[in-house]
């Protein structure tokens, strides 16, 4: 069964650099989404992308995110300057589309570490 | 706003026992509710979704109800088995594919 790859598995970054998370979604699907989970907390969802634009996007996803799929098969995740409460981890998602009754298949995560 | 309410407390189960999760929400009307399973380190995976006007959807072992009066759902495991011990989640959709998760029930099923 096709599945969505991320990498790396694990990521430490010093607090203010930059990091580029990775992920390879399920080929035949058009949206593609980003989400995160504090330790314990809930999964929360960053943002949602379409057509090589942003379709929606929560306060979390502010100036220091910004996604990107720079070729047919990569869709990246940066956070510019990372601070330490980006520690978490994150999935990418995709789906078929964007509606209601769609599943999402999520990759299993890249676990973001900031010291 | 809208939010997703699962029990927080672990559910302890033993095996051969059907398991029961709650998913409650508010200030929402939603089309279709999602269950997820979870391991640990691992993503969600995609197990059942329901439409608002199915009371209830089934999957091998597995059953999902949906009163949208109470603005509930229920998640049933029957003939439970210590590899369906995993936390799971329930999840609604909101415009742009954005999927709003409830925060986990953790099922340990034992021996």
């Amino acid at each position: 069964e096709p599945e969505v790859t991320q990498t790396p598995s694990h990521q430490v970054t010093q607090m203010g650099q930059e990091v580029i998370l990775r992920c390879v979604p399920i080929s035949n699907h058009l949206y593609f989404y980003w989400y995160r989970q504090i330790l314990g907390q809930k999964v929360e969802f960053l943002v949602s992308f379409y057509n090589n634009e942003i379709s929606e996007k929560s306060e979390i996803f502010d100036d220091q995110f910004s996604v990107e799929r720079p070729d047919g098969s990569n869709f990246t995740l940066k956070i510019r300057s990372t601070k330490l409460e980006d520690s978490a981890m994150y999935f990418c998602a995709s789906s078929e589309e964007e509606i209601s009754n769609q599943p999402q298949h999520f990759g299993d995560g890249t676990r973001l570490s900031i010291l | 706003s809208q939010k997703i309410e699962q029990n927080s407390e672990a559910l302890n189960i033993q095996e051969g026992k059907t398991a029961t999760l709650t998913c409650n929400y508010t200030n929402y009307s939603p089309a279709y509710l999602q269950w997820y399973r979870q391991d640990p380190g691992r993503g969600p995976v995609f197990l059942l979704l329901i439409r608002e006007n199915e009371k209830e959807k089934r999957k091998e072992r597995l059953k999902v109800t949906f009163d949208t009066t109470l603005k509930q759902s229920l998640f049933h495991i029957t003939a439970s088995q210590p590899a369906d011990s995993a936390t799971y989640l329930c999840a609604l959709y909101n415009q742009g594919g954005k999927l709003i998760f409830g925060q986990g029930t953790e099922l340990s099923v034992k021996p």
